[in-house]
């Protein structure tokens, strides 16, 4: 088993849809938990991090469920901007572990 | 502006070549990170060091070799690389405090 995996994507959606990312991890020790932004031919960018409590940060929401193993995105009102692949990152102990990355295309 | 850099930005060697990429940042981090982005896989991590110690090798091959003289400064040795190494490596840094890398451009390595 993969120790982080992601849905596989690609996802193809029009501007002003809800789109939603799954990801789970292995190691159930793991300690914290992001979500990161990789455009094109650029580097990864922290996009948010994600608490047990739940956090929203304008139109982006994140989840984790640390019974299931269990992060998720959710992205509403999606703009052309948004997209990229989003990576799910798992740490511990700076161990930091990157699912494959779900690529996101918004279209007009 | 990335206060991570690396260089150089791109490479293209032989099998039987010796080169190095070099990361340096001044963000004052004191964990520092190499990745390998292969296309249509996930970035591998390939060391950790952890104020200078390493702390991670994750079964890369010694034809790759890190090396970190100081805290602002990490290195990857290469020699007889094969080209399925051909990829882009990544460094990175470490926020302790937030939990939140800090990426490097990139060295974009062909190996012909």
């Amino acid at each position: 088993r993969k120790e982080v995996e992601q849905d596989p994507g690609p996802f193809n959606v029009p501007e002003g849809a809800t789109v939603a990312f799954n990801c789970t991890y292995s190691n159930s020790a793991s300690q914290s938990f992001f979500w990161y932004r990789q455009d094109c031919r650029k580097e990864p960018k922290l996009l948010m991090s994600v608490y047990s409590s739940g956090n929203e940060d304008g139109r982006f929401t994140a989840q984790l469920n640390r019974a299931s193993q269990y992060i998720s995105l959710l992205i509403r009102d999606s703009k052309l901007s948004d997209s990229a692949t989003y990576l799910c990152v798992v740490n511990m102990e700076n161990d930091m572990r990157f699912g494959a990355g779900t690529r996101l295309t918004v279209k007009p | 502006e990335t206060g991570v850099t690396q260089t150089p930005r791109h490479l293209v060697m032989g099998m039987t070549n010796k080169k190095s990429l070099k990361c340096e940042q001044h963000l004052g981090h004191n964990a520092m990170y190499w990745y390998k982005q292969s296309a249509k896989k996930p970035l591998e991590l390939m060391f950790v060091y952890n104020f200078k110690e390493q702390t991670e090798n994750n079964s890369v091959p010694s034809r790759f070799s890190p090396e970190c003289p100081n805290s602002s400064h990490l290195f990857l040795h290469l020699h007889t690389l094969q080209p399925e190494d051909s990829a882009l490596y990544l460094c990175a840094s470490l926020e302790l405090n937030t939990g939140e890398l800090f990426f490097g451009e990139g060295s974009r390595l062909t190996v012909l």
